[in-house]
Protein backbone atom coordinates (compact mmCIF):
# COMPACT_ATOMS: atom_id res chain seq x y z
CA UNK A 1 0.00 0.00 0.00
CA UNK A 2 1.05 3.63 -0.96
CA UNK A 3 1.12 6.09 1.70
CA UNK A 4 1.66 10.29 1.92
CA UNK A 5 2.68 11.65 5.19
CA UNK A 6 2.50 15.50 5.38
CA UNK A 7 3.49 16.43 8.96
CA UNK A 8 2.99 20.55 8.93
CA UNK A 9 -0.92 21.17 8.71
CA UNK A 10 0.02 25.18 8.73
CA UNK A 11 2.80 27.39 8.16
CA UNK A 12 3.33 31.24 8.29
CA UNK A 13 5.93 32.59 6.39
CA UNK A 14 6.94 36.03 5.79
CA UNK A 15 6.34 37.82 2.22
CA UNK A 16 9.93 37.26 0.09
CA UNK A 17 11.27 34.44 2.13
CA UNK A 18 11.49 30.90 0.76
CA UNK A 19 9.46 28.44 2.17
CA UNK A 20 9.66 24.36 2.48
CA UNK A 21 6.80 22.41 2.47
CA UNK A 22 7.69 18.57 3.91
CA UNK A 23 6.33 15.41 2.38
CA UNK A 24 6.85 11.72 3.09
CA UNK A 25 5.93 8.61 1.32
CA UNK A 26 5.81 4.87 1.97
CA UNK A 27 6.00 2.60 -1.11
CA UNK A 28 7.73 -0.52 -1.96
CA UNK A 29 7.37 -0.45 -5.28
CA UNK A 30 10.53 1.09 -7.43
CA UNK A 31 8.40 2.88 -9.90
CA UNK A 32 6.48 5.68 -9.10
CA UNK A 33 5.70 9.94 -9.88
CA UNK A 34 5.22 12.25 -7.35
CA UNK A 35 3.12 15.32 -7.45
CA UNK A 36 2.19 18.66 -5.56
CA UNK A 37 -1.03 20.26 -6.14
CA UNK A 38 -1.66 23.60 -4.70
CA UNK A 39 -5.47 24.65 -3.24
CA UNK A 40 -6.04 28.12 -3.25
CA UNK A 41 -9.41 29.25 -1.32
CA UNK A 42 -11.64 28.46 -4.59
CA UNK A 43 -11.22 25.09 -4.17
CA UNK A 44 -9.46 24.24 -7.71
CA UNK A 45 -6.70 21.96 -7.54
CA UNK A 46 -3.45 23.11 -9.92
CA UNK A 47 -0.83 20.81 -10.36
CA UNK A 48 2.56 22.15 -9.86
CA UNK A 49 5.08 19.95 -10.11
CA UNK A 50 6.07 16.41 -10.52
CA UNK A 51 8.95 13.80 -9.74
CA UNK A 52 9.52 10.77 -10.98
CA UNK A 53 11.47 8.07 -9.08
CA UNK A 54 13.99 7.42 -11.95
CA UNK A 55 14.67 10.95 -12.66
CA UNK A 56 18.41 11.86 -11.77
CA UNK A 57 17.19 15.39 -11.09
CA UNK A 58 15.54 17.46 -8.81
CA UNK A 59 12.42 19.09 -10.45
CA UNK A 60 11.98 22.64 -11.09
CA UNK A 61 8.97 24.72 -12.63
CA UNK A 62 9.81 28.69 -11.90
CA UNK A 63 9.92 29.07 -8.68
CA UNK A 64 8.97 25.37 -7.22
CA UNK A 65 11.59 22.70 -6.79
CA UNK A 66 10.78 19.26 -5.34
CA UNK A 67 13.59 18.66 -3.00
CA UNK A 68 13.79 14.68 -3.67
CA UNK A 69 15.81 12.71 -1.48
CA UNK A 70 15.17 9.09 -2.46
CA UNK A 71 16.73 7.48 0.65
CA UNK A 72 14.85 8.97 2.73
CA UNK A 73 11.58 8.64 1.12
CA UNK A 74 10.42 12.70 0.81
CA UNK A 75 9.73 14.72 -1.50
CA UNK A 76 9.82 18.35 0.06
CA UNK A 77 8.04 21.47 -2.39
CA UNK A 78 10.58 24.62 -2.34
CA UNK A 79 8.61 27.91 -3.00
CA UNK A 80 11.50 30.63 -3.70
CA UNK A 81 10.64 34.18 -3.31
CA UNK A 82 7.04 33.42 -1.63
CA UNK A 83 4.20 35.77 -2.49
CA UNK A 84 1.16 36.58 -1.15
CA UNK A 85 -0.86 34.61 -3.99
CA UNK A 86 1.09 31.49 -2.30
CA UNK A 87 -1.65 31.62 0.62
CA UNK A 88 -3.52 28.31 0.25
CA UNK A 89 -3.52 24.63 1.03
CA UNK A 90 -0.73 22.09 -0.83
CA UNK A 91 -1.15 18.58 -1.63
CA UNK A 92 1.22 15.93 -1.76
CA UNK A 93 0.39 12.90 -4.04
CA UNK A 94 2.03 9.90 -5.36
CA UNK A 95 0.93 7.07 -8.43
CA UNK A 96 2.48 3.68 -8.55
CA UNK A 97 3.83 4.00 -12.13
CA UNK A 98 3.05 0.02 -12.49
CA UNK A 99 0.75 -0.61 -16.00
CA UNK A 100 -3.30 0.07 -15.09
CA UNK A 101 -2.35 1.86 -11.69
CA UNK A 102 -4.80 4.77 -11.71
CA UNK A 103 -4.91 5.37 -8.05
CA UNK A 104 -3.33 8.95 -7.02
CA UNK A 105 -3.12 9.35 -3.01
CA UNK A 106 -3.05 12.58 -1.37
CA UNK A 107 -1.88 13.46 1.75
CA UNK A 108 -4.22 15.43 4.48
CA UNK A 109 -2.53 19.06 3.28
CA UNK A 110 -0.25 21.84 4.62
CA UNK A 111 -2.05 25.26 4.61
CA UNK A 112 0.70 27.82 3.76
CA UNK A 113 -0.21 31.72 5.22
CA UNK A 114 2.24 34.10 3.36
CA UNK A 115 2.15 37.49 5.73
CA UNK A 116 2.96 40.96 4.18
CA UNK B 1 -7.32 23.30 -24.94
CA UNK B 2 -8.90 20.42 -22.69
CA UNK B 3 -11.58 21.89 -19.95
CA UNK B 4 -13.38 20.04 -17.85
CA UNK B 5 -16.72 22.02 -15.89
CA UNK B 6 -18.51 20.67 -13.15
CA UNK B 7 -22.19 21.35 -11.91
CA UNK B 8 -23.61 22.54 -10.03
CA UNK B 9 -20.68 24.56 -8.23
CA UNK B 10 -23.51 24.30 -5.06
CA UNK B 11 -25.96 22.86 -3.72
CA UNK B 12 -27.83 21.61 0.05
CA UNK B 13 -29.77 18.72 0.04
CA UNK B 14 -31.61 17.03 2.73
CA UNK B 15 -30.59 13.95 4.33
CA UNK B 16 -32.28 11.11 2.03
CA UNK B 17 -32.84 13.13 -1.27
CA UNK B 18 -31.26 12.18 -4.17
CA UNK B 19 -27.94 13.56 -5.60
CA UNK B 20 -26.47 13.87 -9.15
CA UNK B 21 -23.08 15.80 -9.90
CA UNK B 22 -21.99 16.19 -13.38
CA UNK B 23 -18.47 16.64 -14.91
CA UNK B 24 -17.66 16.82 -18.24
CA UNK B 25 -14.75 17.35 -20.52
CA UNK B 26 -14.04 18.76 -23.66
CA UNK B 27 -10.57 19.00 -25.93
CA UNK B 28 -10.13 15.31 -25.59
CA UNK B 29 -11.23 12.01 -26.44
CA UNK B 30 -11.67 8.25 -23.72
CA UNK B 31 -9.95 10.53 -21.06
CA UNK B 32 -9.23 8.50 -17.73
CA UNK B 33 -11.63 10.33 -15.32
CA UNK B 34 -11.93 10.84 -11.42
CA UNK B 35 -14.32 11.49 -8.87
CA UNK B 36 -12.72 12.63 -5.69
CA UNK B 37 -14.06 14.24 -2.30
CA UNK B 38 -12.54 15.79 0.18
CA UNK B 39 -13.56 16.08 3.66
CA UNK B 40 -13.34 19.48 5.71
CA UNK B 41 -9.96 20.31 6.29
CA UNK B 42 -8.38 17.30 5.04
CA UNK B 43 -6.78 15.63 2.02
CA UNK B 44 -8.74 14.08 -1.23
CA UNK B 45 -10.39 10.76 -0.76
CA UNK B 46 -10.85 8.64 -4.69
CA UNK B 47 -13.84 7.25 -4.82
CA UNK B 48 -14.23 6.51 -8.58
CA UNK B 49 -12.68 6.10 -11.66
CA UNK B 50 -13.00 5.16 -15.35
CA UNK B 51 -10.84 4.43 -18.70
CA UNK B 52 -14.02 4.65 -20.78
CA UNK B 53 -17.41 4.35 -21.35
CA UNK B 54 -19.62 2.12 -18.93
CA UNK B 55 -16.14 0.86 -17.12
CA UNK B 56 -16.10 1.91 -13.32
CA UNK B 57 -13.30 1.28 -10.61
CA UNK B 58 -14.95 1.80 -6.98
CA UNK B 59 -12.44 2.81 -4.35
CA UNK B 60 -14.65 3.04 -1.67
CA UNK B 61 -17.61 1.05 -0.94
CA UNK B 62 -20.36 3.40 -0.14
CA UNK B 63 -24.41 5.03 -1.00
CA UNK B 64 -22.78 6.41 -3.89
CA UNK B 65 -22.23 5.20 -7.73
CA UNK B 66 -20.84 6.20 -10.70
CA UNK B 67 -21.62 6.52 -14.10
CA UNK B 68 -19.98 6.94 -17.47
CA UNK B 69 -22.95 7.29 -20.11
CA UNK B 70 -20.88 9.44 -23.21
CA UNK B 71 -17.03 9.61 -23.60
CA UNK B 72 -16.37 12.77 -21.80
CA UNK B 73 -19.20 12.42 -19.01
CA UNK B 74 -18.51 11.33 -15.51
CA UNK B 75 -22.03 11.46 -13.70
CA UNK B 76 -21.94 10.88 -9.47
CA UNK B 77 -24.67 9.55 -7.87
CA UNK B 78 -26.75 8.52 -4.84
CA UNK B 79 -30.30 7.82 -4.35
CA UNK B 80 -30.19 8.87 -0.73
CA UNK B 81 -28.11 11.34 0.67
CA UNK B 82 -26.13 10.89 4.55
CA UNK B 83 -24.86 13.57 6.49
CA UNK B 84 -21.50 12.20 6.17
CA UNK B 85 -21.77 12.73 2.47
CA UNK B 86 -21.23 16.48 2.42
CA UNK B 87 -17.83 17.44 1.27
CA UNK B 88 -16.23 18.89 -1.68
CA UNK B 89 -16.29 17.04 -4.89
CA UNK B 90 -13.36 17.04 -7.30
CA UNK B 91 -13.68 15.59 -10.74
CA UNK B 92 -10.56 15.21 -12.46
CA UNK B 93 -9.03 13.97 -15.64
CA UNK B 94 -5.72 12.33 -16.72
CA UNK B 95 -3.14 14.26 -18.75
CA UNK B 96 -2.06 12.15 -21.77
CA UNK B 97 2.04 12.86 -21.01
CA UNK B 98 3.96 10.77 -19.59
CA UNK B 99 3.79 12.19 -16.14
CA UNK B 100 -0.30 11.47 -15.65
CA UNK B 101 -0.65 14.46 -13.78
CA UNK B 102 -3.93 15.32 -13.22
CA UNK B 103 -6.31 18.22 -13.91
CA UNK B 104 -9.38 19.07 -11.93
CA UNK B 105 -12.46 20.39 -12.03
CA UNK B 106 -13.75 23.47 -10.33
CA UNK B 107 -15.60 21.61 -7.82
CA UNK B 108 -18.94 20.76 -5.94
CA UNK B 109 -19.63 21.53 -2.51
CA UNK B 110 -22.37 19.25 -1.09
CA UNK B 111 -24.05 19.87 2.36
CA UNK B 112 -26.40 17.16 3.28
CA UNK B 113 -29.18 18.55 6.27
Amino acid sequence: AQKITQTQPGMFVQEKEAVTLDCTYDTSDPSYGLFWYKQPSSGEMIFLIYQGSYDQQNATEGRYSLNFQKARKSANLVISASQLGDSAMYFCAMRLTTFGNEKLTFGTGTRLTIIP
Amino acid sequence: SQTIHQWPATLVQPVGSPLSLECTVEGTSNPNLYWYRQAAGRGLQLLFYSVGIGQISSEVPQNLSASRPQDRQFILSSKKLLLSDSGFYLCAWRGVVYTGELFFGEGSRLTVL
